[in-house]
């Protein structure tokens, strides 16, 4: 079935490191891809999505890139900062249906 | 503008009991959901409403889940009677068109829900 599959956390970085969140998916047909983070106290928020094969998405210095071959869509940012310190949850929509299919969620702590 | 409110954000009850979670969309957001993530799991969909119909309850995880839109405004999902595997945090969203039109989701911040 559609599922998403993501790195587990807890992830611990220091400020300025580079961050890398895998996420692979399963899907039939050609899903939208999407990032969402959820900051302490607070709902979800669209970071970053991408609709077909090699879009990339951007946000806040977040990138992702739609890899239809490895059926990918790891997230990346180059220099993290505290405030980055939240759950991040990759995941599709199929574009004919109604619903979200989630990842697990990553925690990132960024540390000073 | 408001955002997406949910309440109550915590409640802790004991198994067998009744419990109401409400979701109050983005004014004019005509389509809403209402997703669950059980602790450490992924976030699942349970229902879509259209106005206050429903579109999509494929999710719902069984007879005990009853999900009602009056008016097409607000929303609430009652769980009667709870169980223990009912515990986790229930997301409701809402987007102004439907998931056809590439709209985008907007999450509350969830009800944390513990059944003892």
């Amino acid at each position: 079935g559609d599922s998403v599959t993501q790195m587990e956390g807890p992830v611990t970085l220091s400020e300025e490191a580079f961050l890398t969140i895998n996420c692979t998916y399963t899907a039939t047909g050609y899903p939208s891809l999407f990032w969402y983070v959820q900051y302490p106290g607070e709902g979800l928020q669209l970071l970053l999505k991408a609709t077909k094969a090699d879009d990339k998405g951007s946000n806040k210095g977040f990138e992702a890139t739609y890899r239809k071959e490895t059926t990918s869509f790891h997230l990346e940012k180059g220099s993290v900062q505290v405030s980055d310190s939240a759950v991040y949850f990759c995941a599709l929509r199929l574009n004919t249906g109604n619903q979200f299919y989630f990842g697990t969620g990553t925690s990132l702590t960024v540390i000073p | 503008e408001a955002g997406v409110t949910q309440f109550p954000s915590h409640s802790v009850i004991e198994k067998g009991q009744t419990v109401t979670l409400r979701c109050d969309p983005i004014s004019g957001h005509d389509n809403l959901y209402w997703y669950r993530r059980v602790m450490g799991k992924e976030i699942k969909f349970l229902l879509h409403f259209v106005k206050e119909s429903k579109q999509d309850e494929s999710g719902m995880p069984n007879n005990r889940f009853l999900a009602e839109r009056t008016g097409g405004t607000y929303s609430t999902l009652k769980v009667q009677p709870a169980e223990l595997e009912d515990s986790g945090v229930y997301f409701c969203a809402s987007s102004l068109g439907g998931p056809g039109a590439g709209e985008t989701q907007y999450f509350g911040p969830g009800t944390r829900l513990l059944v003892l």
